[in-house]
């Protein structure tokens, strides 16, 4: 059974910095191309960020670019998402998930966690 | 960035009847390969999403029959032949032909 048990989340003050966690399990993860999604009340569902499988390249949502990085860490099968200079915009509830658009694979999403910025 | 217009954004059916969701996309999903990048996801209450059908027409592991997934080029649609209780939720489409991935606005399925 494939999980993807989330981390880190909470309140943070607009300017300063937060990282997520997403750790799986049941999964060849280091085949798996990642994803992040966040979604929020006011946009919806928002791609945020992807790396690819072996995390030679990575790429970021333009409203993120330069203050979000995603990497990836297969001996330990975790995806991060560090976060700085973080907004009031960027509050959501942040999934992470192999989203393959492709239908390629199997689609699994972890359960989600919520990052409220505000002062 | 493509714009994907779902419609309507609010669904209110009767079980056991049938319900469709409409997506339009502001370019052409066709991908050079000849593919269409289209998915339908469901989002039930307090749950993540959950892909229900990829590249227009097909269905994921363990989705019902009763789902189906159509179109081309700019407009798909996905219908529910009778709808059940657990249908309940809000259906997403997502293209996945040009970067980035793009999601619609979400269309609430209600009983």
């Amino acid at each position: 059974q494939v999980q993807l048990v989330q981390s880190g989340g909470g309140v943070v003050q607009p300017g300063r910095s937060l990282s997520l966690s997403c750790t799986a399990s049941g999964l060849a993860f280091s085949s798996h191309a990642m994803n992040w999604v966040r979604q929020s009340p006011d946009k919806g569902l928002e791609w945020v960020a992807s790396i690819t499988y072996d995390g030679s390249n990575y790429f970021h949502a333009d409203s993120v670019k330069g203050r979000f990085t995603v990497s990836r860490d297969n001996s330990l099968n975790t995806l991060f998402l560090h976060m700085r200079s973080l907004r009031p915009e960027d509050t959501a509830v942040y999934y992470c998930t192999t989203l393959d658009t492709l239908g390629t694979t199997d689609d699994y999403w972890g359960q989600g966690t919520l990052v409220t910025i505000s002062s | 960035d493509v714009e994907m217009t779902q419609f309507p954004l609010s669904l209110s059916v009767t079980l056991g009847q049938p319900a469709s969701i409409s997506c339009r996309s502001s370019q052409s999903l066709v991908y050079s390969d000849g593919n269409t990048y289209l998915n339908w996801f469901l989002q039930r209450p307090g749950q993540p999403p959950r892909r229900l059908i990829y590249k227009v027409s097909n269905r994921d592991s363990g989705v019902p029959g009763r789902f189906s997934g159509s179109g081309s080029g700019t407009d798909f649609t996905l219908k529910i032949s009778r709808v059940e209780a657990e249908d309940v939720g809000v259906y997403y489409c997502l293209q996945g032909t040009h970067w980035p991935p793009e999601f619609g606005q979400g269309t609430k399925v209600e009983i």
